[in-house]
Parts: structure tokens; sequence; C-alpha cells
């Protein structure tokens, strides 16, 4: 089966603090790792993968499959970084990259100034 | 950019009533998904569709549920007889090169 943690439900921190948001993931097979965010009166929208270990918008994830983690960081929080911030595992749907995605719960940021 | 649209953004219906919620996929995308959110809990998957038909469904998925591309454009989530549980968000996602687009949902409310 397959499972996302994301533990805090709330983070704050203030402008220009470092932050991160939790990941854990329980999955047997080869795990796919995203985070998706979603700003106020928006849509959901992908954030980063793993696959692409790029940086979006100052954030980095590294998957640690020994800790079956893949957590969020920024090392200097912005106020437009206030958001909803979901991380999710893809299955692999027949050897292809198009299975569900199962989310976590996700984490309320808020960036004080 | 083109995005995935959803009709209608509210639908409030009563107990026992058909309702359909339509989503229009982003063109040249061929995996198309509606995943649900109760109000404080997690985004679900429930259905991914595929080549005109279902490619996978969850437990949620029940058979007051059904999905479909009628005119291959919209693709919709019919619920046959809706129940208060019913009551939630509805994002329609369609996927290309491994990333799901989402649309903006439909909020459906079950009275």
């Amino acid at each position: 089966a397959q499972r996302v943690t994301q533990p805090e439900k709330l983070l704050s921190v203030f402008k220009g603090a470092p932050v991160e948001l939790k990941c854990n993931y329980s999955y047997s097979g080869s795990p796919e790792l995203f985070w998706y965010v979603q700003y106020s009166r928006q849509r959901l929208q992908l954030l980063l993968r793993h696959i692409s270990r790029e940086s979006i918008k100052g954030f980095t994830a590294d998957l640690n499959k020994g800790e079956t983690s893949f957590h969020l960081k920024k090392p200097f929080a912005q106020e437009e970084d206030s958001a909803m911030y979901y991380c999710a595992l893809g299955a692999d749907a027949g050897g292809t990259s198009y299975g569900k995605l199962t989310f976590g719960q996700g984490t309320i940021l808020t960036v004080h100034p | 950019e083109p995005e995935v649209t959803q009709t209608p953004s509210h639908q409030v219906t009563q107990m026992g009533q058909e309702v359909i919620l339509r989503c229009v996929p982003i063109s040249n995308h061929l995996y198309f998904y509606w995943y649900r959110q109760i109000l404080g809990q997690k985004v679900e998957f429930l259905v991914s569709f595929y080549n005109n038909e279902i490619s996978e469904k969850s437990e949620i998925f029940d058979d007051q549920f059904s999905v479909e591309r009628p005119d291959g454009s919209n693709f919709t989530l019919k619920i046959r007889s809706t129940k208060l549980e019913d009551s939630a968000m509805y994002f329609c996602a369609t996927n290309r090169d491994y990333e799901q687009y989402f649309g903006p949902g439909t909020r459906l409310t079950v009275t």
C-alpha cells in the first residue's frame, strides 16, 4: 500500500528564515515523489519532482530512500511562499509513470513579515 | 499556457439526485484522473482513464460513480445518487510527461 505522511499541519516561520516541510512515504515499488503547492484561491500546481532534481522558486527536495523521506527545503523563506504544500507519491502503472498520485495531508506554510 | 478547466465551479444538489461534473482536459494529454478532497481531509484518488477506459479505480469509486469521455473533449464524472458524504471538492487532472495538471475543482455540496 502507498502512504504519504506530512506530520505538520501548520508551519509558521519569519521571512528570511529557513523552512523545511517534512514528508515521509511508504511504498514497496520504485517511488516517484512530487511536491505540489496550492496558493490561496488557485489550483494545485506542481512545484517540483524528484526525477528532475531541479530547484524551483528556491525550493529543493532530496529523495532519501533509506529514510523514505522527501523533505522540502528553502534556505530563506519569502512571504509569497505562504501556501498549502502537498507531498505526493506517484505509482507506476504497468511500467509507465502515469499512475495515480497518493497525497499527504498537506502543510499550511505561513511566512510572517 | 493551456489549462484544465472544470464546470461548474460549485454545484449544490439534493441527496439522491444525479450530478455530472465536467472537465476539459488539455489537448494532446492522454491520461485523465479524478480526485476528491473532503473538507479538512487529504486529496484522494478516485479513478484514472486512458484510451477510453478506466485504467485504475479506488475503493471509493463504487457503482454510484462513472466516468466517460462522450465527445472526445469533455471528461465527465457522474454520481448517480448522491449521498451527504459525497460533499467534497472534485479535481480533474491530466497527465503529460509524468506531470499531472490539475483543474480548479468543482465544489459539490449535497444537502
